[in-house]
């Protein structure tokens, strides 16, 4: 069965620092998908990124950077720079490939809450 | 932003009563989902559906059922409500089910509290 934990419940920084999210998932496929959502106090699920397991090259998008390492089963989440806005629970998720009942569940990590203090 | 509403946004019902919660996406996407979001579990897959008229259960679908006569929306009914299904309900939608474009977007939530 797939898993994934987010170790960190909830972490403060001052703002400008930067901080990593961590994320460790299990999975017997060999084909799948790691995405990254975000949920900031109004409640709304953001978007920000989905890897599949074929690409093991790190992205960056501005302030945000994503490391994969298929070798240590882990897609950690980096925010540089940290600003009040970035205040947020973030979520991983990890998607089989496999058919089959459930075969398009997206499995969530229990998710980190950052708080950026100014 | 993807074009998903969800209607009620908040209810208050009493134990016993049925509630229909109603997803409606203007995406044309193929696949909808429910997901439901409790303190310390994260989101979880109740129900999903990928077209009009097929649907499969999730993680935590005792309790509920769904259904979808168009592509467009995507409803689910709680037939007796209990306590434990309290929580906010989440739609999430997509354009494929695995590979690309599989990505999920998802509405702004319904808050249900059943007393």
């Amino acid at each position: 069965a797939q898993k994934v934990t987010q170790a960190q419940t909830e972490i403060s920084v001052v703002e400008k620092e930067d901080v990593t999210l961590d994320c460790v998932y299990e999975t017997r496929d060999t084909t799948y998908y790691l995405f990254w959502y975000k949920q900031p106090p109004s409640g709304e699920l953001v978007f920000l990124i989905r890897r599949n397991s074929f690409d093991e090259q790190n992205e960056i998008s501005g302030r945000y950077s994503w490391n994969f390492q298929k070798s240590t089963s882990s897609f950690n989440f980096t925010i540089t720079a940290s600003q009040v806005v970035d205040s947020a629970v973030y979520f991983c998720a990890l998607s089989e490939a496999y058919s089959g009942a459930g075969s398009y569940q997206l499995t969530f990590g229990k998710g980190t809450k950052l708080s950026v203090i100014p | 932003d993807a074009g998903i509403t969800q209607s009620p946004r908040h209810k208050v019902t009493e134990t016993g009563t049925p509630v229909t919660l109603r997803c409606h996406q203007t995406e044309n996407h193929r696949y909808m989902y429910w997901y439901r979001q409790d303190p310390g579990h994260g989101l979880r897959l109740i129900h999903y559906s990928y077209g009009v008229k097929d649907t499969d259960k999730g993680e935590v679908s005792d309790g509920y059922s769904v259904s979808r006569s168009k592509t467009e929306d995507f409803l689910l009914t709680l037939e007796s409500a209990t306590s434990s299904q309290t929580s906010v309900y989440f739609c999430a939608i997509s354009e494929s089910g695995q590979g690309m474009y599989n990505e999920q977007f998802f509405g702004p939530g319904t808050r249900l509290t059943v007393l």
